[in-house]
């Protein structure tokens, strides 16, 4: 099972939305709406952002939002934060039972 | 509050075998699985595998089939990944975290275990 394919970064102004991209195959993005994102500040565990495409955990900021078309999911954040500066990763779940990664994103908030 | 507190630093020679806990609390332990993610340092996420903490049900990410084994001891609500054969570049981070019965995410994880394999 390859990696999911993420841009290696990305980078916007404190207020500005940005959006992240996690392109995968019709055997895991595009077979199921069980994408999931993670944000990783240095040095922590990462953390659940978003799930099942669209759903947010509770606590977690509705700056944060999830989409997905065919085989590509997206993250949007809007009103760029100082603390949003980190990396995040897109999970999907697979047809062969398996949970794959994408290789992530690092956000730079300018 | 759901809490996965894992076992410390270890350090292996190549060849050997490690075995990390996962200590997990705050929740009805059966009703969920346990995932384990490594992350090499400075590089990305990598999920290792899976165990159902209902039914001891495992699957295993391809590329450890043979290698890797995850456990859960229900009486002590607490699960295990051993690693064999170890390498130099199984040097990583390694997480615990809690996954639904279906693996289709990880929501809850635990701190991280580094895992140094030098001679």
């Amino acid at each position: 099972q390859s990696a999911l394919t993420q841009p290696a970064s990305v980078s916007g102004s404190p207020g500005q939305s940005i959006t992240i991209s996690c392109t995968g195959t019709s055997s895991d993005v595009g077979a199921y709406n069980y994408v999931s994102w993670y944000q990783q500040h240095p040095g922590k565990a990462p953390k659940l952002m978003a799930y099942d495409v669209t759903e947010r955990p509770s606590g977690v900021s509705n700056r944060f939002s999830g989409s997905k078309s065919g085989s590509t999911a997206s993250l949007t954040i809007s009103g760029l934060q100082a603390g949003d500066e980190a990396t995040y990763y897109c999970s999907s779940y697979t047809t062969g039972s398996t949970l794959v990664f994408g290789g992530g994103t690092k956000l730079t908030v300018l | 509050q759901v809490q996965l507190v894992q076992s410390g630093v270890d350090v292996k020679k190549p060849g050997a075998s490690v075995k990390v806990s996962c200590k997990a609390s705050g929740y009805s332990f059966t009703n969920y699985g346990i995932s384990w993610v490594r992350q090499a340092p400075g590089q990305g996420l990598e999920w290792m595998g899976w165990i159902s903490a209902n039914n001891g049900n495992t699957n295993y990410a391809q590329k450890f089939q043979g290698r890797v084994t995850i456990t859960t001891d229900t009486s002590t609500t607490t699960a295990y990944m051993e690693l064999r054969r170890l390498r130099s570049d199984d040097t990583a981070f390694y997480y615990c975290a809690r996954s639904p019965p279906v693996v289709n995410r990880v929501d809850y994880w635990g701190q991280g275990t580094l895992v140094t394999v030098s001679s």
